[in-house]
């Protein structure tokens, strides 16, 4: 099993749509997680980071289930600025070591 | 202010040949890290750096692969005797001790020929 998995897209969704990424982690002792954001042919950028109580950052929401060992994230009234493709990044444990997920594409259409 | 930065963009070698890939991490940042992304698959890790000092090498796929970075600033990542398959983007990325954003560079993109 992997460490880090998530379903790889893509996501085809209309403008003004909501779409919900899962990505599932096999190390029960992670701590940090994460959302990163990959434009095409670009490098990787922090989105936002998943707190055990959840978080929203404007039309983004993130969650932790440390039961399922699953994170997921929400986007609301989607834009097409928001195409990309979306990394799941979870720490493996200890420092600050993390392990990336394949990442999930999103296309938003017009 | 300047982020990190990594030359050069783009590598093009021939099978067998010696490549060395720079990273300028953000200033004040002492862990640094190495990750290698093939199409279609996210940043996988190589190697993690703690100032001087290799934390954690585990991610390197071979002894043909090494890194450096001797005064905790810029390092640099040497590939001996590449393969084809090797090709890909090599990312590096910095962070502050303790924290928890990596703020990545734009990457070298290494082709094997």
């Amino acid at each position: 099993r992997k460490e880090v998995e998530q379903d790889p897209g893509p996501f085809n969704v209309p403008e003004g749509a909501t779409v919900a990424f899962n990505c599932t982690y096999s190390n029960s002792a992670s701590q940090s997680f994460f959302w990163y954001r990959q434009d095409c042919r670009k490098e990787p950028k922090l989105l936002m980071s998943v707190y055990s109580s959840g978080n929203e950052d404007g039309r983004f929401t993130a969650q932790l289930n440390r039961a399922s060992q699953y994170i997921s994230l929400l986007i609301r009234d989607s834009k097409l600025s928001d195409s990309a493709t979306y990394l799941c990044v979870v720490n493996s444990g200890g420092y600050q070591k993390v392990t990336f997920g394949t990442g999930t594409k999103l296309q938003v259409i017009p | 202010g300047a982020g990190v930065s990594q030359t050069p963009s783009n590598k093009v070698t021939e099978k067998g040949k010696y490549v060395e890939l720079r990273c300028d991490p953000i200033s004040g940042h002492t862990a640094l890290y190495w990750y290698r992304q093939s199409l279609g698959q996210g940043p996988e890790f190589l190697i993690y750096f703690q100032g001087t000092g290799a934390a954690d090498d585990s991610g390197l796929p071979n002894d043909r692969f090494f890194a450096v970075r001797p005064e905790g600033s810029v390092s640099t990542l040497k590939i001996q005797r590449t393969e084809r398959g090797d090709s890909a983007v090599y990312l590096c990325a910095s962070s502050l001790m303790g924290g928890r954003e990596q703020f990545f560079g734009p990457g070298t993109r290494l082709t094997v020929l």
